[in-house]
């Protein structure tokens, strides 16, 4: 357990669909981190969260959006879903905004849309 | 902004040889350098790091070396194991916007033959 928690593991759904992932961080780490793996992309920057805080964009569509509540959760929503969008989201997180300490990623959410 | 190459991305070795996985990055500025290891099913996890100012750096059969004048790094696994087969993934640092992020290479999918 690496103490990043994300749920759910697996998420089912259909085009133009909405859905919610979840992600709680590792105790004693502000910042939250989204990655969206992709069987030919690779682990693909999403969006970073610091206290609460939106600190840096990746290439997130803007059907997608999140947020970091002040108990440091952080919520990823996508919207108006494709087929396309079926891949793993991870969630990772670290001690402050910078990485020269690595990150924890959580075990992910695997969306599958049909 | 930071472009990681990684190669090869698949690699098969004979249990007891070696591997080497080799990454470019493109940003000087950049001065982090950690690997993960990712195994089927779960989320990527750090296995070492290294920073700028070292060439480098070894943990008992794993060592990870930094040149950064020719931007690239690369990671040496040595007396290979099968519990070694996994996807790993090199990523160099960021700076971004008054906080940092890791961008990713496509990973190397690492089997060792018993």
């Amino acid at each position: 357990d690496s103490g990043v928690t994300q749920t759910p593991k697996h998420l089912i759904t259909a085009t133009g669909q909405r859905v919610t992932l979840r992600c709680s961080p590792r105790s004693g780490d502000l910042s939250v981190y989204w990655y969206q793996q992709s069987l030919d992309q690779g682990l693909q920057f999403l969006i970073q969260y610091y206290n609460g805080e939106e600190r840096a964009k990746g290439n997130i569509l803007e059907r997608f959006s999140a947020q970091q509540f002040p108990d440091l959760h952080s919520e990823l929503n996508l919207s108006s879903l494709e087929l396309g969008d079926s891949a793993l989201y991870f969630c990772a997180s670290s001690v402050d905004g910078w990485a020269n300490y690595g990150y924890t990623f959580g075990s992910g959410t695997r969306l599958t849309v049909v | 902004g930071e472009n990681v190459e990684q190669h090869p991305s698949t690699l098969s070795v004979q249990e007891g040889d070696s591997a080497v996985i080799k990454c470019t990055y493109s940003d000087s500025a950049s001065n982090y350098f950690p690997w993960y290891k990712q195994e089927l099913g779960k989320g990527p996890q750090l296995i070492i790091d290294i920073r700028s100012n070292v060439g480098e750096k070894k943990d008992q059969r794993i060592a990870v070396t930094l040149n950064k004048t020719a931007k690239h790094f690369s990671l040496h696994i040595t007396e290979t194991q099968p519990e070694d087969s996994a996807v790993y993934f090199c990523a160099a640092s960021l700076a971004q916007g008054g906080s940092e992020k890791l961008v990713f290479g496509k990973g190397t999918k690492l089997t060792v033959n018993p």
